[in-house]
């Protein structure tokens, strides 16, 4: 079983500063199978980064992805305050599908 | 745009079955594996099962295996989800989503809503 570990658990940022998200998996991961996704109150989960640096349809460039191995990084170079979210990663291996316990970024 | 949409959600004692539903109006639900995420309140998602575009792969995460089925009607652009035995531990909101090849998963429902109490 792989295992995700994100942090820091809460990021308190304010508007227009850089976020920087780390997700560690407890095996080495194929760059294809990492994404990150946001989650807002009340709402879906919204896929933002696939392939650990392809962004979804739609994605704002100030969002990117990076990392091999076992890190990964979801970077928010300028925050928004329509940022405020809770971030999740997520990787794939052979049948199963894992998420990470998320990052909150708060927006002072 | 995708718009996939859940209902069957509900409340349901423990040890009892329900099943959700998922359709997408959509023109491509054929050509596209699928799947169920759920969320616990409080909690991150968690994956629970996945059916490939022809439903000749399925894969169901260890916390459901045995007791829910996933299945789907290509002809009627429909995804279901047979719940069994369920358990309090099984209350969340779940999801039907779209699985692409990687492994993530490129949209999703709106949620329903799976309550079980006695």
């Amino acid at each position: 079983e792989i295992v995700l570990t994100q942090s820091p658990g809460t990021l308190s940022l304010s508007p227009g500063e850089r976020a920087t998200l780390s997700c560690r998996t407890s095996r080495t991961t194929d760059t294809r199978s990492l994404a990150w996704y946001q989650q807002k109150p009340g709402q879906a989960a919204r896929l933002l980064i696939y392939a650990t640096s392809d962004r979804a349809t739609g994605v704002p460039d100030r969002f990117s992805g990076s990392g091999s191995g076992t890190d990964f990084t979801l970077t928010i170079s300028r925050l928004e305050p329509e940022d405020s979210a809770v971030y999740f990663c997520q990787q794939y291996v052979t049948s199963i599908f894992t998420f990470g316990p998320g990052t909150k970024v708060e927006i002072k | 745009e995708v718009h996939l949409v859940e209902s069957g959600g509900g409340l349901v004692q423990p040890g009892g079955s329900l099943t959700l539903s998922c359709r997408d109006s959509g023109l491509t639900f054929s050509y596209y594996s699928m799947g169920w995420v759920r969320q616990a309140p409080g909690r991150g998602p968690e994956w629970i099962s996945y059916i490939s575009s022809t439903s000749g792969t399925i894969y169901n995460a260890d916390s459901v295996k045995g007791r829910f089925t996933i299945s789907r009607d290509n002809s009627e652009n429909s995804l279901l989800l047979q719940m069994n035995s369920l358990r309090v531990e099984d209350t969340a909101v779940y999801y039907c989503v779209r699985a692409r090849s990687g492994g993530y998963f490129d949209d999703w429902g709106q949620g329903t809503l799976v309550s079980v109490s006695s």
